[in-house]
């Protein structure tokens, strides 16, 4: 069995500050890891993905993820956190044909 | 700009109507779901169709009953539902299952249900 745990519920950061949205997994086989946003009133948008090659993964809108294989991490970052960053997001493995989404974590990016 | 398109946007229907929930991608993906989600919380699988079939069912009541005409449209076809059926019902889709688990699924902005 797949599972995904987002530790934090929420996570509040100053806008120019970094962020991190962590994420841990666990799988059998190699892992398919994705991150998505989700805005109010909208559906889950794509941001990145790992599937294989380097651990540092570069996705939409400055965001990047770091693959630890020894942690079983996919910690979601971004350099300088944006207003318009406030947003639900989800971690999510693939196996098999289902796809498994963490709890979520909301992003309150403070002006 | 969604490539998933799903109406109608909000849906208010009382627990003896009918009605259904419709879904289109022009992408020319082969897998298509559904979804339900609740205020805050992560999208709960309901069906998978790959090439048209219905390939998961996860255990959903019998009042929903999922239709998938064609590789390009996928419907939600509801009837005599609950008070607790009330919830953003999201439609995705993908270029495959097994093959291309690698590739994202593309989200349409869903339907919010309500249920009186």
């Amino acid at each position: 069995a797949q599972s995904v745990a987002q530790p934090e519920d929420q996570v509040n950061v100053a806008e120019g500050n970094p962020l991190t949205v962590k994420c841990t997994y666990s799988v059998s086989g190699n892992p398919y890891l994705f991150w998505y946003v989700q805005y109010p009133n909208r559906g889950l948008q794509f941001l990145l993905k790992y599937i294989t090659g380097d651990n540092l993964v570069k996705g939409s809108y400055g965001f990047e993820a770091e693959f630890n294989k020894s942690q079983t991490s996919f910690h979601l970052k971004k350099p300088s956190a944006l207003v318009s960053d406030s947003a639900l997001y989800f971690c999510a493995v693939r196996g098999g044909q289902k796809v498994t989404f963490g709890t979520g974590t909301k992003l309150q990016v403070i002006p | 700009d969604t490539e998933v398109t799903q109406t109608p946007k909000h849906l208010v229907m009382g627990m003896t109507n009918k009605k259904s929930l419709k879904c289109e991608q022009h992408m020319g993906h082969r897998a298509m779901y559904w979804y339900k989600q609740k205020a805050k919380k992560p999208p709960e699988l309901m069906f998978v169709y790959s090439y048209e079939k219905l390939s998961i069912n996860e255990s959903v009541p019998s009042r929903f009953s999922p239709e998938c005409p064609n590789s390009s449209l996928l419907n939600l076809h509801l009837h005599a539902l609950q008070p607790e059926d009330s919830a953003l019902y999201l439609c995705a889709s993908s270029p495959g299952i097994v093959r291309a688990k690698d590739q994202p699924q593309h989200f349409g902005d869903g339907t919010r249900l309500s249920i009186l």
